[in-house]
């Protein structure tokens, strides 16, 4: 069964470093997600995504994240300048149509020190 | 905003017993979405249901548009359902944008 990957599963690095987690949704889908989960909390939406731009994103997606889809597989999530509040699982998703089942990816756990 | 609210937070059950996890939203939705957390984290979705119910396997969810509401239940429950089980509504208003309830962590014992 087709699934959605991500890459690092694991990522740790300094404050006001540069990440960029990497996804690789389902090959026909065509709407995409990113989500984040601090410790303990709720999963929160980051930013949707769909046909090359952002469709909707949420106030904590700032100045400081970007998404990208660079080429036909792979979608991105660019922290510029990591805070120690951006430590948080992330998580990528897709579908197909706008509404409908969404498939998760694993989810890289970022740790900001 | 949507306000999303699980109950109970936490449940604890023996083998076998029927397991109902609830959800009440505020807002007019387009669908709502069950997830089931991994110990480890790993997000599944379960369902996707925008009226009535739905069944899989052992797992049966239910909405009531009118109401706000939806419900998971789980028949003759296994210690491999123990996970965290999260309610995710898809308001109207929003688009793909999914809010999510605080979730339900649910132990089975053997």
């Amino acid at each position: 069964e087709p699934e959605v990957t991500q890459t690092p599963s694991h990522q740790v690095t300094q404050m006001g470093q540069e990440v960029i987690l990497r996804c690789v949704p389902i090959s026909n889908h065509l709407y995409f997600y990113w989500y984040r989960q601090i410790l303990g909390q709720k999963v929160e939406f980051l930013v949707s995504f769909y046909n090359n731009e952002i469709s909707e994103k949420s106030e904590i997606f700032d100045d400081q994240f970007s998404v990208e889809r660079p080429d036909g597989s792979n979608f991105t999530l660019k922290i510029r300048s990591t805070k120690l509040e951006d430590s948080a699982m992330y998580f990528c998703a897709s579908t197909r149509p706008r509404v409908e089942t969404q498939y998760f990816g694993p989810g890289t756990r970022l740790l900001v020190l | 905003k949507n306000e999303v609210e699980q109950s109970p937070q936490n449940l604890t059950a023996q083998e076998g017993e029927f397991i109902t996890i609830n959800c009440s939203y505020s807002v007019g939705i387009s669908a709502l979405h069950w997830l089931q957390q991994h110990p480890g984290g790993g997000i599944v979705s379960l369902f996707m249901l925008s009226s009535g119910k739905k069944k899989h396997g052992r797992l049966i969810a239910t909405i009531n548009i009118q109401e706000k509401h939806s419900s998971l239940h789980i028949t003759a429950s296994h210690p491999r359902d123990s996970a965290v089980y999260i309610c995710a509504p898809n308001p109207k208003a929003a688009g793909n944008k999914l809010t999510f309830g605080g979730g339900t962590r649910v132990l089975v014992k053997p």
